[in-house]
């Protein structure tokens, strides 16, 4: 399976710190994308890193990727309140432009 | 900014039913998606669109299952007969030619008892 994992799980901390999510996944890719989802709500576009890329920045936001380890992390840098989400990687593979495979996602808990 | 919409927001059926879920894409867009997720769970890949055939679908795409492009805006999900392990948020999605993005709509949450 292609599905990327997501750890930790749950994170939980204070506003003002800064956050790290990795992601794996199993086969090469095309892309990873982030993704965040508030409680019940849709999905929100934060970053694509491509595969020849090791790492990019969007604000406080900066992803790194490697394809080595088919891994990549988000660092979200001085997080608050608002950044209390569930944080997903969505992989698609070279072969196939069609799909993404979504990790199971992290949900972050940034307390004011 | 251009964004996918998708109504209804949340649908509730009796199970057997038929239910329509309708997408409209960002309107330049020409790759279609839709994806579901059961609470809790990952967000799973139902079914690709393109050129208005299916271009790819999983095992879980089976023939209570279609999907439709009625007109130039509208993307359409239909669940022939409901079953109680349908319930998730459905999610549609669009991509550009030449981008590698795909843009998800707010979803609906589709519940069956």
């Amino acid at each position: 399976s292609q599905q990327g994992e997501e750890d930790p799980q749950a994170l939980s901390i204070q506003e003002g710190e800064n956050a790290t999510m990795n992601c794996s996944y199993k086969t090469s890719i095309n892309n990873l994308q982030w993704y965040r989802q508030n409680s019940g709500r849709g999905l929100v576009h934060l970053i694509l890193i491509r595969s020849n890329e090791r790492e990019k920045h969007s604000g406080r936001l900066r992803v790194t990727l490697d394809t080595s380890k088919k891994s990549s992390s988000l660092l979200i840098t001085a997080s608050r309140a608002a950044d209390t989400a569930s944080y997903f990687c969505a992989t698609d593979r070279r072969d196939n432009f069609n799909k993404f495979y979504f990790g199971s996602g992290t949900k972050l808990n940034v307390k004011p | 900014e251009p964004e996918v919409t998708q109504t209804p927001s949340h649908q509730v059926t009796q199970m057997g039913q038929e239910v329509i879920l309708r997408c409209v894409p960002i309107s330049n867009h020409l790759y279609f998606y839709w994806y579901r997720q059961i609470l809790g769970q990952k967000v799973e890949f139902l079914v690709s669109f393109y050129n208005n055939e299916i271009s790819e679908k999983s095992e879980i795409f089976d023939d209570q299952f279609s999907v439709e492009r009625p007109d130039g805006s509208n993307f359409t999900l239909k669940i022939r007969s409901t079953k109680l392990e349908d319930s998730a948020m459905y999610f549609c999605a669009s991509r550009g030619t030449g981008g590698d993005t795909q843009y998800f709509g707010p979803g609906t949450r589709l519940t069956v008892l």
